[in-house]
């Protein structure tokens, strides 16, 4: 099966502390490609990261970062410092190599980040 | 200029009738992509587009009929909706397929 699962449905935090999304995948083919997307109440869908299969390095941007890790199928999603503008719906994302480029979506984590 | 806009963003319509859903890109992308999103399920394919007059069944795709005439335009119908066809529908473009998404505004439909 090709799947994506995000178990955590909605996290609060407090502004200022740290999260972590969490993303797990299923897939049979040896390539594949992960994302992250965020959606923000405007509705929107905002693309954050790309990352192919063979490569497992870490990846910081400002605030956030990525932590691939294929033993595990994990692809986790860690904010630091957490602000309001980041409360949002991030959704994790597969597109296995012989898909035909479909893009199989997770249900998406909720966060909410209060003042 | 957003490279991908849909038509409606929201539309209204009574049970047992079609429904046309537009979805417009300016970057000349061989593919194009619908979606609907749904509490619960995140976004599920409904069809897909590789070219003109290539079309493809995603995994929601009963009820649905798409075609893509020309390569800037891919149209999503909805032959008799449903209310269950109640959803917020994204179109999406691709370059290469394994590149990424763009996706555009969404439309937000209701079935009533």
């Amino acid at each position: 099966a090709q799947k994506v699962t995000q178990a955590q449905t909605e996290i609060s935090v407090v502004e200022k502390e740290d999260v972590t999304l969490d993303c797990v995948y299923e897939t049979r083919d040896t390539t594949y490609y992960l994302f992250w997307y965020k959606q923000p109440p405007s509705g929107e869908l905002v693309f954050l990261i790309r990352r192919n299969s063979f490569d497992e390095q870490n990846e910081i941007s400002g605030r956030y970062s990525w932590n691939f890790q294929k033993s595990t199928s994990s692809f986790n999603f860690t904010i630091t410092a957490s602000q309001v503008v980041d409360s949002a719906v991030y959704f994790c994302a597969l597109i296995p190599y012989n898909q035909g480029g479909k893009l199989i979506f997770g249900q998406g984590t909720e966060l909410s980040v209060k003042p | 200029d957003a490279g991908i806009t849909q038509s409606p963003r929201h539309k209204v319509t009574e049970t047992g009738t079609p429904v046309t859903l537009r979805c417009h890109q300016t970057e000349n992308h061989r593919y194009m992509y619908w979606y609907r999103q749904d509490p619960g399920h995140g976004l599920r394919l409904i069809h897909y587009s590789y070219g003109v007059k290539d079309t493809d069944k995603g995994e929601v795709s009963d009820g649905y009929s798409v075609s893509r005439s020309k390569t800037e335009d891919f149209l999503l119908t909805l032959e008799s909706a449903t209310s269950s066809q109640t959803s917020v529908y994204f179109c999406a473009i691709s370059e290469a397929g394994f590149s990424g998404y763009t996706f555009g505004s969404g439309t937000r439909l209701t079935v009533v």
